[in-house]
């Protein structure tokens, strides 16, 4: 399977307890997303990387949130001192974003599973 | 203000019937693309169709096309020849193309049910 994968699937965590997500892209691809979807609505945008460069954060991204990507491959999403207002589906998902002219105009973001993090 | 409306919350549609999905859009930017997701029941959001805000033909890609009104600022999914496994979640999203930013903006969805 050469998608997108994420690991692990479900958390379930005490408030107050840190979680760490993994995100592993799919291989050729430059750029990796983090978004969050709660319960009933659409997924919302966190933060993105080329290679490993965090270019943007959303104001979503508190101060107990961080993402790394180290060596621009896999992807990491820590959330401490969680709470349950935090309990949700956290996605991630890649793309190849060209690096000379335009390419192709879209390269459409590959999803994967998500990971659902329930806090109790 | 949203900047994508999905004014469904939920439809029921007949097997082998023909489904919109209504989407509208608010961006300033001329240069943006909107994008149609599906998610079924397993979670995973998978990609269906796109269009650009320059593309002067509508989007098609098998069963799914995409009825693009610029002026109108709608995009709406039309699902031809609906299957039982078309019930799913579906997403419009947008990408606006200038000043940077990259992430989708995603509207609140539409939960489509096929039934036969």
């Amino acid at each position: 399977d050469t998608g997108v994968s994420q690991d692990p699937r479900h958390k379930i965590t005490k408030r107050g307890q840190n979680v760490t997500f993994r995100c592993d892209p799919i291989s050729e691809h430059n750029r990796l997303y983090w978004y969050r979807q709660t319960l009933g609505q659409g997924p919302e945008f966190l933060t993105y990387f080329q290679n490993e460069a965090q270019l943007e954060k959303s104001r979503l991204l508190s101060d107990r949130f961080s993402a790394e990507r180290p060596k621009g491959s896999f992807s990491t999403l820590e959330i401490q001192r969680t709470e349950q207002g935090d309990s949700a589906m956290y996605l991630c998902a890649s793309r190849l974003k060209g690096t000379s002219g335009r390419g192709p105009p879209y390269n459409e973001q590959f999803f994967g599973p998500g990971t659902r993090l329930t806090v109790l | 203000a949203q900047k994508i409306t999905q004014t469904q919350p939920g439809m029921f549609v007949q097997e082998k019937e023909a489904v919109t999905l209504d989407c509208t859009y608010d961006t300033s930017d001329q240069s943006y693309g909107l994008f149609w997701y599906k998610q079924p029941s397993s979670g995973e959001m998978i990609f269906l169709i796109y269009q650009g805000s320059y593309d002067e033909q509508n989007a098609t890609e098998g069963r799914y096309s995409l009825n693009f009104q610029k002026a109108r600022k709608s995009a709406n999914l039309v699902i031809s020849a609906s299957q039982l496994g078309d019930s799913a979640m579906y997403f419009c999203a947008m990408r606006e193309f200038g000043g940077g930013a990259d992430g989708l903006t995603f509207g609140k969805g539409t939960h489509l049910i096929i039934q036969p």
